[in-house]
């Protein structure tokens, strides 16, 4: 079990790109989650996977924003027409089962993202 | 909307002292509790998660309580080490989702 991994750690970008982040689950997860989080302030829930289904989006995740889970396997994050204010860290998790009374939730180690 | 406040926002110790974080949050209706640690720039490594019915869990050196009707948690850390520096975050677990408290920032000098 190598944990919840995410790549890239790192992005730099003009404002106006896109961008897309991808997330590797622990294996057998079925809960996928992406959250954001900026300096100084706790992560903030984006949307969450059931296996390949999306069933819940944040109102913070503009029409900019897209998150895939293809298979039920891994998940891509992907910002379109960036600007300054997505400049964040943007964490991936998951958890196994379908509830979430006594499920662990594990992180993965974040994508910077920058917008210059 | 569930809010999650943590207090203190920073905490400074000498190594060897016993400690306590405080969470609380606005709605009592939880899944469960958890929390984390977070080293500056890393993702978040979970440290206790405490189920809605239960009163409290413990790992090691780490305590971590739950008082559901005061919409209460305390993490109480035995021992402090120079190890132990980093932000811990309270997370308040909602069916689908967590929302976090801004986090305690520690400092355990030795």
């Amino acid at each position: 079990d190598t944990g919840v991994s995410q790549d890239p750690r790192h992005k730099i970008t003009k404002r106006g790109q896109n961008v897309t982040f991808r997330c590797d689950p622990i294996s057998e997860h079925n809960r996928l989650y992406w959250y954001r989080q900026t300096l100084g302030q706790g992560p903030e829930f984006l949307t969450y996977f059931q296996n390949e289904a999306q069933l819940e989006k944040s109102r913070l995740l503009s029409d900019r924003f897209s998150a895939e889970r293809p298979k039920g396997s891994f998940s891509t994050l992907e910002i379109q027409r960036t600007e300054q204010g997505d400049s964040a860290m943007y964490l991936c998790a998951s958890s196994p089962g379908t509830d979430s009374f006594g499920n662990t939730i594990y992180f993965g180690e974040g994508s910077w993202l920058t917008v210059v | 909307k569930q809010e999650v406040t943590q207090i203190p926002a920073a905490l400074s110790v000498p190594e060897g002292e016993n400690l306590v974080l405080n969470c609380s949050f606005t709605d009592s209706a939880i899944y469960n509790l958890q929390w984390f640690r977070q080293d500056p720039g890393k993702g978040l490594t979970s440290l206790l998660l405490i189920q809605s019915s239960q009163r409290e869990q413990t790992s090691g050196r780490l305590n971590a309580s739950l008082d559901k009707s005061s919409g209460r948690s305390t993490l109480y850390i035995a021992a402090s080490q120079p190890g132990d520096s980093a932000t811990y975050l309270c997370a308040v677990g909602g069916y689908s989702t967590l929302t976090f408290g801004k986090g305690t920032m520690l400092l355990v000098s030795p």
